[in-house]
């Protein structure tokens, strides 16, 4: 696509509930990251896949995370047991190559309300 | 402990002022990158700077690594309400170029 996609766009959870957040990458991209942002911070490194390969996932806060990318697209964010701090937007990212100048390309991010 | 301190951490100005946003590490980074990211929106690629000492000019914007790559600034010249928004500044340390980095952003508000 011409974008990052990212699905939902708002998702509110109930305490305890398990949540999925889905992203498209660009076609072709090689490399995708995941981001946590909290109100007025910038984003957190989460983790990183290069296709399908997990290279780095010393961001994600708990073993409450897990992050794949079976087919090296399409990539699913899942929280389990959601928790009130879990509240924040959670970016993806995708960029053509794993190179140091190259730039990523934001999804919107889907904004997720743990009540 | 955020890995690059932006400052500061909010910026008022009015239209056609100048403003200079700045990024600053213990770090040695092996490039940095300067976003902008407007409200539900994630941040959008603004410059890439490689090398020490290095001067990028994009329009109104001028962005500046320093010499020990440890900071960086961004400048603009003659702000305008288009301009308003987040900035962040982010980097790669030469032993995690997998992984970048963010500062926490400078939200800039131009009035007109």
């Amino acid at each position: 696509g011409a974008g990052v996609s990212q699905s939902p766009r708002y998702k509110v959870a109930k305490r305890g509930q398990d949540v999925a957040l889905r992203c498209d990458p660009i076609s072709g991209h090689v490399s995708l990251f995941w981001y946590q942002q909290a109100l007025g911070q910038g984003p957190e490194f989460l983790t990183y896949f290069q296709n399908e390969a997990q290279l780095d996932k010393s961001g994600l806060p708990s073993d409450r995370f897990f992050a794949e990318r079976p087919e090296g697209s399409v990539s699913t964010l899942k929280i389990q047991r959601t928790q009130q701090e879990d509240s924040a937007v959670y970016l993806c990212a995708s960029s053509l190559v794993g190179g140091q100048t190259y730039g990523y390309t934001f999804g919107s991010g889907t904004r997720l309300t743990v009540v | 402990t955020q890995l690059l301190e932006q400052s500061p951490q909010f910026l008022s100005i009015q239209e056609g002022e100048n403003l200079t946003v700045y990024c600053n590490s213990s770090s040695v980074f092996s490039s940095l990158q300067w976003y902008r990211q407007e409200p539900g929106e994630g941040p959008v690629l603004l410059v890439t700077v490689v090398t020490g000492g290095e001067v990028k000019k994009l329009k109104r914007l001028t962005f500046q690594f320093g010499d020990a790559r440890k900071d960086s600034s961004l400048h603009i010249t003659a702000a305008q309400p288009g301009d308003t928004g987040l900035y962040l500044c982010a980097g790669r340390t030469t032993d995690s170029w997998g992984k970048l980095q963010f500062g926490a952003g400078t939200q800039v508000v131009v009035t007109p």
